[in-house]
């Protein structure tokens, strides 16, 4: 229990359909992450929540549009992708973005997406 | 760019110790993280780095030396359990991001 929680843990979806994923912290953390994990590959940040606000897009395609009503939920809403895109996406929380960078992240279990 | 080299695999017998090397080139440091994440789970917090020097919590070791922008993981009496990958994390500092490595897989064999 790492105290942060994804779901859902496996996701099929064909590249027509909408899909979210879900993200909740219970460390009471201010900042949230997204990242993509692919087999052999390092994760990849995708995008970083601080206070609710989103401080990076590191150059994610539109079908990725992430959500962050406040700082303890963050959502990754998925639209018509690609198979390129199956990989585990894994979201992470850390207590401040920028003043304790010698705090770890906490990452959560992940979601394994497979796009048909 | 950012580079983070660590080797893919390796593998060590139960009771063994295993050294795992990670060397960085970043446009910023400040800190070097290493993760253990096993099969199907998610990445865990093993130890943090900052200064030059060792820094030791029980069975497992870190090191850092920043001049030569080289660490390493360094396992002992190896168990089982500590199958799995394990991920070097540099924190650039200038901009915040962790910038990872893309991990080495340890197998314990019998």
């Amino acid at each position: 229990e790492t105290g942060v929680t994804q779901t859902p843990r496996h996701l099929v979806m064909g590249m027509t359909n909408k899909k979210s994923l879900k993200c909740e912290q219970h460390l009471g953390h201010n900042a949230m992450y997204w990242y993509k994990q692919s087999a052999k590959k390092p994760l990849e940040l995708m995008f970083v929540y601080n206070f609710k606000e989103q401080t990076e897009n590191n150059s994610v395609p539109s079908r990725f549009s992430p959500e962050c009503p406040n700082s303890s939920h963050l959502f990754l809403h998925l639209h018509t992708l690609q198979p390129e895109d199956s990989a585990l996406y894994l979201c992470a929380s850390s207590r401040h973005l920028k003043r304790a960078t010698n705090q770890p992240q906490h990452f959560g279990d992940g979601t394994r997406l497979s796009i048909l | 760019g950012q580079n983070i080299d660590q080797p893919t695999e390796m593998t060590a017998t139960e009771g063994a110790i295993v050294q795992i090397n990670c060397t960085y080139q970043t446009s910023g440091f400040n800190g070097l993280f290493w993760y253990q994440q096993h099969a199907g789970e998610a990445p865990t917090f093993l130890s943090y780095n900052v200064l030059d020097g060792l820094e030791e919590k029980g069975r497992f070791s870190s090191f850092l030396s920043r001049s030569k922008g080289y660490s390493y993981l360094l396992l002992k009496e190896l168990q089982m359990k500590d199958s799995a990958s394990y991920l070097c994390a540099v924190n650039r500092g200038d901009d915040y991001k962790l910038s990872f490595g893309a991990g080495t897989t340890v197998t314990v064999r019998a």
